[in-house]
């Protein structure tokens, strides 16, 4: 039962364009709102998160933006850099209980 | 070092055979969680070591799946009598403790590469 879903498994921009990474999520009860970027062979890294008070969080390049009622995050990095071309995920936490649910992750590639 | 290590990086083994990964957390991290990531998939939450509490298992996804935190840092998965279907990467991350928002933040390691043959 995938609670966090990344429907788009890839992505590619253009350099200098606005990437917009997606993600859904079912359970309501998610308070607490993540995204991780990772390289290959890497561990995931945090990059920036967000809690169900607010609806934007912004950090340089990096914003994410939280529809509660349609339970929607998505990321936007402007001006994608070749650097961001790495895997994405979206992660989640209910305000009870100690599991973060992770989704399946978006590739993507930003083209010089 | 200051990150999250794991150890071994990569590990082959022969289906039946036990296996242990290794995880250092980051120092003064009282949460340790462990994760796994099979090919296309998400990551799978496993298991979460919460200072000297009791662990919370209930993503472990068979009795053959086990873990220990010695001294609230250092921690061990073991794997017994491996299946293919085993084969993924694990991951472990830590964070500080369950204080406030920004505080759950996890941090990873960069995993070890099991492959069962």
């Amino acid at each position: 039962d995938q609670q966090v879903k990344q429907n788009s498994p890839s992505l590619s921009v253009q350099e200098g364009r606005i990437s917009i990474l997606n993600c859904d999520y079912t359970n309501s009860m998610f308070d607490y709102f993540l995204w991780y970027k990772k390289y290959p062979a890497e561990g995931p890294t945090f990059l920036i998160s967000i809690s169900s008070i607010k609806d934007k969080n912004e950090d340089g390049r990096f914003t994410v933006f939280l529809n509660k009622s349609a339970k929607h995050l998505s990321l936007h990095i402007v001006p994608s850099q070749p650097g961001d071309s790495a895997v994405y995920f979206c992660a989640a936490k209910p305000d009870t209980g100690n599991q973060f649910y992770f989704g399946t992750g978006t590739s993507l590639t930003v083209i010089p | 070092g200051a990150g999250v290590s794991q150890s071994p990086s990569n590990k082959v083994t022969e289906k039946g055979k036990d296996v242990e990964l290794r995880c250092d957390p980051i120092s003064g991290h009282t949460a340790l969680y462990w994760y796994r990531q099979s090919l296309g998939q998400g990551l799978e939450f496993l298991i979460y070591f919460q200072g000297n509490s009791a662990p919370d298992k209930s993503g472990l996804p068979s009795d053959r799946f086990s873990a220990e935190r010695t001294g609230g840092s250092v921690s061990t998965l073991t794997i017994q009598r491996t299946q293919q279907e085993d084969s993924a990467v694990y991951l472990c991350a830590s964070s500080l403790s369950r204080g406030g928002v920004g505080q759950e933040t996890q941090y990873f390691g960069p995993g070890t590469r099991l492959l069962v043959l």
